[in-house]
């Protein structure tokens, strides 16, 4: 089975704070996503990555930065965290190569639920 | 564009009722359509697909959706609602040509409430 691993699943953090996520995927997957999740808004895509060091900017990446040094670790990054980023934080991966034949399922991580005071 | 509309945001039913969660979809080739469930403080779990085939999918915990060409919906069933069925559902769409990378456009999801 695939697993995607979110390091910190509650983090509370103050205003203006550096803040990282970290997820981690075990099955060789090339596309990873960070979506942040809200009551009422769904789930909204941040950034992905479709390579190492590759990225792609989503619908709301304002305040946010992302990094893919190796496959299987995708971060993202609050340089300067605020009160608004209170969020739920999903990342995903799905299978790339051909992405045609492939039908690319995303598989989710159990989620980060941040917490900006 | 891509997009997904799940028009209602909640749905509830008497345990043992049928239950049919709604989903219609806007995208440029042929759809490939997912639905995902996600229980409370957890990330979403895939439930099943449609990719190409029989308009009737079946998938995980005894669900299925219809795919409907002529009216753009992919619409999650289960014959017989159970309690432990509530949940949030996502419905799901990319374009099977593949021009967005892998990406999936999710609805804003449905809240399903199953009373005992």
């Amino acid at each position: 089975d695939v697993k995607v691993t979110q390091s910190s699943r509650y983090l509370v953090k103050r205003t203006g704070e550096k803040v990282f996520l970290e997820c981690v995927q075990d099955m060789d997957h090339e596309n990873m996503f960070w979506y942040r999740q809200d009551p009422g808004l769904g789930l909204r895509l941040i950034y992905f990555s479709y390579d190492v060091k590759m990225k792609e900017k989503g619908d709301i990446p304002e305040g946010y930065s992302v990094s893919r040094e190796k496959k299987e670790r995708f971060s993202l990054i609050l340089e300067s965290a605020s009160t608004n980023q209170t969020s739920m934080y999903l990342c995903a991966s799905s299978l790339h190569r051909d992405p045609v034949r492939v039908t690319g399922e995303l598989f989710f991580g159990e989620g980060s639920r941040l917490t900006v005071l | 564009a891509q997009s997904v509309a799940q028009p209602e945001d909640q749905v509830n039913v008497a345990e043992g009722n049928p239950l049919t969660v709604k989903c219609t979809y806007s995208v440029s080739g042929n759809p490939y359509l997912f639905w995902y469930v996600q229980y409370p403080n957890r990330g979403l779990q895939f439930l099943l697909k449609y990719i190409t085939g029989d308009n009737l999918v079946k998938g995980s915990y005894g669900f299925e959706a219809e795919f409907n060409k002529s009216q753009t919906s992919f619409h999650l069933k289960k014959p017989s609602a159970l309690v432990s069925d509530s949940a949030l559902y996502f419905c799901a769409v990319r374009d099977g040509r593949g021009s967005t990378l892998g990406r999936l456009y999710f609805g804003r999801g449905t809240q399903l409430t199953v009373w005992p």
